[in-house]
């Protein structure tokens, strides 16, 4: 069975700072992986999607790695605004053809 | 443009009664549907998820049901709701009947069982 791990689970830094999020999974047998956005009380906003082929992807400030032979992914955020505050998800698309989500890390950049 | 409603966006319901919530997506034909709960502190857990009208696959035993009258339209029931189905329901969609592709989600129902 996959699981996620997602450190930290909460992030504040000063607005304009450099930031990296840190996913693990424990079964390296995926198809892709997603990085989504949740805002409080809302639904979930697809970042970056990175197929197991790839090594990273980038869009905008934001840009993701993966690593499937580790198990691990990164989403890295460049110069920081308070809009970027909220919950940032991973999620490996598994053999099942399922996605399995990690608890999130919570970023709050104050500005 | 493809675009996913829930409905209703708050429900509070007692103990024991019924559920139903309802999404819907336009602009595009034969979605893969997923509902996922997300309970308070707790990730996102997929319940069922739907490759078409009729054929409903569910991942955790519960006292839930879905059901996919139309290619668009995703239904989550309860007959008999319990306080441990608190939490927020998500519905989500992919495209072409692949379910490689990204996931695409509603805006959500969150539920208060009290």
């Amino acid at each position: 069975k996959q699981e996620v791990t997602q450190i930290p689970a909460a992030l504040s830094v000063p607005e304009g700072e450099n930031l990296v999020l840190n996913c693990s999974f424990t079964d390296s047998a995926i198809y892709n992986l997603q990085w989504f956005r949740q805002d409080p009380g809302k639904g979930l906003t697809s970042l970056l999607l990175i197929q197991s082929s790839q090594r990273e992807q980038t869009s905008g400030r934001l840009n993701a790695s993966l690593d499937k032979s580790s198990g691990r992914s990164t989403l890295y955020i460049a110069a920081s605004q308070p809009g970027d505050s909220a919950t940032y998800l991973c999620a490996p698309l598994g053999s099942a053809r399922q996605l399995t989500f990690g608890s999130g890390t919570q970023l709050t950049v104050l500005p | 443009s493809q675009t996913i409603h829930q409905w209703p966006a708050t429900l509070v319901q007692p103990v024991g009664s019924p559920l139903s919530l309802e999404c819907t997506v336009e602009g595009t034909s034969n979605p893969n549907l997923y509902w996922y709960r997300q309970a308070a502190g707790r990730g996102l857990q997929l319940l069922f998820y739907s490759v078409g009208i009729g054929q409903i696959s569910s991942e955790v035993p519960q006292n839930l049901s879905a059901s996919r009258p139309q290619d668009r339209q995703f239904i989550l029931s309860s007959k008999k709701l319990l306080l441990s189905d608190s939490g927020f329901y998500l519905c989500a969609w992919s495209p072409d009947g692949t379910p490689l592709m990204t996931q695409y989600f509603g805006p959500g129902t969150r539920l208060l069982v009290l």
